[in-house]
């Protein structure tokens, strides 16, 4: 199957900093891509759609200006994590729609976050 | 969940034992998926079924769709110690977005 890599994979900040999370499609194109995060024995939880060239779609409740997403090509996305906080500390994995295929979203192998 | 829930949450049965987990969704879907995942670690896509489909299998895997109750089964037989995992059943509708059911917490004991 189609590799969507996400990187980094583990990154530990202090509070008010900002983290950055790349997410690539290593042999396709992404016209869009998808960022879930995930506590600790639960589901993931859609946070936004990236969309390439354009504003990312977020879901109800999650802040934008809290996680930036930014989709600048057809294979990569981003998401920043702004003034995180130790409430930030999560599991996030980004998936990935191959265009020129059915419709399989790939993961990527997730980034666990720790802010103290 | 953000689209329905999955039963039971959890599950520990022994090697050997067949494993089933329910999911059910809200809305209508175009296909719904089965996913895997080890703790602390990415998914691992296992099978996708589409909305005209009833029934797939794949090694081990089968499962079951049936759009009329918005429910599907994962079934998996002769379980083995490497098959504890949380398994997630995911759907996808006409905007692409795969939304994700609660997840089964399954527990093979050797």
């Amino acid at each position: 199957g189609a590799v969507v890599s996400q990187h980094p994979s583990r990154v530990i900040c202090k509070s008010g900093t900002s983290v950055k999370i790349e997410c690539r499609s290593l042999d396709f194109q992404a016209t869009t891509m998808f960022w879930y995060r995930q506590f600790p024995k639960k589901s993931l939880m859609l946070m936004a759609t990236s969309n390439e060239g354009s504003k990312a779609t977020y879901e109800q409740g999650v802040e934008k200006d809290k996680f930036l997403i930014n989709h600048a090509s057809l294979t990569l996305s981003t998401l920043t994590v702004t003034s995180a906080h130790p409430e930030d500390s999560s599991f996030y994995i980004c998936s990935a729609r191959d265009k020129g295929q059915g419709a399989e979203a790939f993961f990527g192998q997730g980034t666990r976050l720790t802010v103290v | 969940s953000q689209q329905g829930e999955e039963d039971p949450q959890a599950l520990s049965i022994q090697e050997g034992e067949n494993a089933t987990m329910n999911c059910s969704y809200k809305t209508s879907i175009n296909n719904l998926q089965w996913y895997r995942q080890n703790s602390g670690r990415g998914l691992v896509h296992l099978i996708l079924i589409r909305s005209n489909e009833r029934e797939k299998h794949s090694g081990r895997l089968r499962v079951t769709l049936d759009t009329s109750k918005k429910s599907s089964s994962l079934l998996i037989t002769a379980s083995r110690a490497a098959d504890t995992a949380s398994y997630f059943c995911a759907t996808s509708s006409g905007g692409f977005k795969t939304i994700f059911g609660a997840g089964t917490r399954l527990f093979v004991k050797a």
